[in-house]
């Protein structure tokens, strides 16, 4: 079936390093959602791309849609203790289905 | 606002036991989810209803899980008989309209199978 892939698995960071995850897919996608799941914590809805070629900022987090909207990529700047956790890009195919990746997991080096 | 409700938030059971989760979506949601997400990974959709219709449940291990959503508001969902690769969190979420837009979720369950 369709996949969304997500790399890597785990990043370590010193704090005030950047982190960035991407996420490809093997089709099209319809649009790609961001979600932040803090360690014990549910998933948290962070933003939307829709557009091929988008970009969305939030702050210290910068958002990318490919141009043919197979890819995304999500990067933080200078990151900070609170950006801990994992990070899930979702995809949704042509039949509306949202494929989740598997997430990319911050960890800020003590 | 209220958020998703879920309950209970841990649940411990022997295998071939039953166990079953609850879940309130935010009101006015048309759209539940119920994700079953273990340690590590992604969650992965176990049944999507659209009110109190089934919109796909093709992932759901319909031997042994079942879900329903009879008034189209709360949905309970059914392990009967549990098995230890069963342990994981169950999330339900909801979204207004449909699967193109924000999914809010709740706490979850923790489900551990001994």
């Amino acid at each position: 079936g369709q996949q969304v892939m997500q790399i890597p698995q785990y990043q370590h960071v010193q704090e005030g390093e950047d982190f960035t995850t991407y996420c490809n897919s093997s089709t099209t996608l319809s649009n790609i959602q961001w979600y932040k799941q803090r360690p014990g914590g549910h998933p948290v809805f962070l933003i939307q791309l829709v557009k091929s070629g988008e970009v969305k900022k939030q702050k210290r987090l910068t958002f990318q849609f490919g141009e043919a909207k197979k890819n995304s990529s999500l990067h933080i700047t200078a990151t900070q203790t609170t950006d801990v956790g994992t990070y899930f890009c979702a995809g949704m195919d042509s039949n509306y289905q949202l494929i989740w990746g598997a997430g990319t997991k911050l960890i800020i080096k003590p | 606002e209220a958020g998703v409700a879920q309950s209970p938030r841990y649940k411990i059971i022997e295998k071939r036991q039953s166990v079953a989760f609850w879940c309130n979506p935010i009101s006015g949601h048309a759209t539940l989810y119920w994700y079953q997400q273990i340690l590590g990974q992604g969650p992965k959709l176990l049944i999507q209803f659209q009110n109190n219709g089934v919109v796909d449940d093709s992932q759901l291990p319909k031997d042994r899980f079942s879900a329903e959503r009879l008034k189209g508001v709360d949905s309970t969902l059914k392990i009967q008989p549990a098995k230890l690769e069963d342990s994981a969190v169950y999330l339900c979420a909801s979204s207004f309209s449909g699967s193109q837009e924000t999914q809010y979720f709740g706490p979850g369950t923790r489900l551990l199978v001994l």
